[in-house]
């Protein structure tokens, strides 16, 4: 099970950090994705961790986002730096199993960047 | 713009069925690597309903089925139930990283 949290009201140029938490499963031993739907748009990937900690993000997110983990709180993180109108969405963490599915989605945590 | 090509909507009468088309390139479907499709209702989780192109998780029923050729793939689902309404997207991997398709938007008229 995974359950995010962290969603706010934020002022453009500003930050959040976006957490989620694993129940069944290590989050340290598994590839794990942020995925985001804007208002009235499709899913999007935003990021990913590996397993061996290696990391990947989409070109909107880089140089802004960072994905972590705390192996101590089964926790998978997001810090989201230097935000934008077009970031608002709800975000979603999802776990990938080995043939790159993604078996496992909380329910999402809505961020929301406005003036 | 998507990684993969959906068409953004498809309708059929209950009872009846539909296909869902997914077109890819030679970077993700066609590498190959395999497709995966979700239903989704906007404000709650994706669920899979197909894995490794053609296999359903438990609990999906058998109306529901995946096929993929070349750098495309498809989602059949047959006797329509009103409870199918929802979004569905396909899902592959490009060497780096999942991609997704822009969505299908299925109406059960």
């Amino acid at each position: 099970q995974l359950v995010e949290s962290g969603g706010d009201l934020v002022q453009p140029g500003g930050s959040l950090r976006l957490s989620c938490a694993a129940s069944g499963f290590s989050v340290s031993n598994n590839y794990m994705s942020w995925v985001r739907q804007a208002p009235g748009k499709g899913l999007e990937w935003v990021s990913v961790i590996y397993g061996d900690g290696t990391t990947y993000y989409a070109d909107s997110a880089k140089g802004r986002f960072t994905i972590s983990r705390d192996t101590s709180k089964n926790t998978l993180t997001l810090q989201m730096d230097s935000l934008r109108v077009e970031d608002t969405a709800v975000y979603y963490c999802a776990r990938e199993s080995s043939n790159w599915s993604l078996d496992c989605w909380g329910p999402g945590t809505l961020v929301t960047v406005s003036s | 713009q998507s990684v993969l090509t959906q068409p953004p909507s498809v309708s059929a009468a209950p009872g009846q069925g539909v296909t869902i088309s997914c077109t890819g390139s030679n970077s993700n479907i066609g590498a190959p690597y395999d497709v995966h499709w979700y239903r989704h209702l906007p404000g709650t989780a994706p669920k899979l309903v197909i894995y490794g192109n053609s296999n359903r998780p438990s609990g999906v029923p058998d109306r529901f089925s995946g096929s993929k050729s070349g750098a495309s793939a498809s989602l059949a689902i047959t006797g329509l139930l009103a409870e199918d309404e929802a979004d569905y997207y396909c899902q592959s991997y490009d060497g780096s990283h999942v991609v997704f398709g822009g969505g299908t938007k299925l109406t059960v008229l």
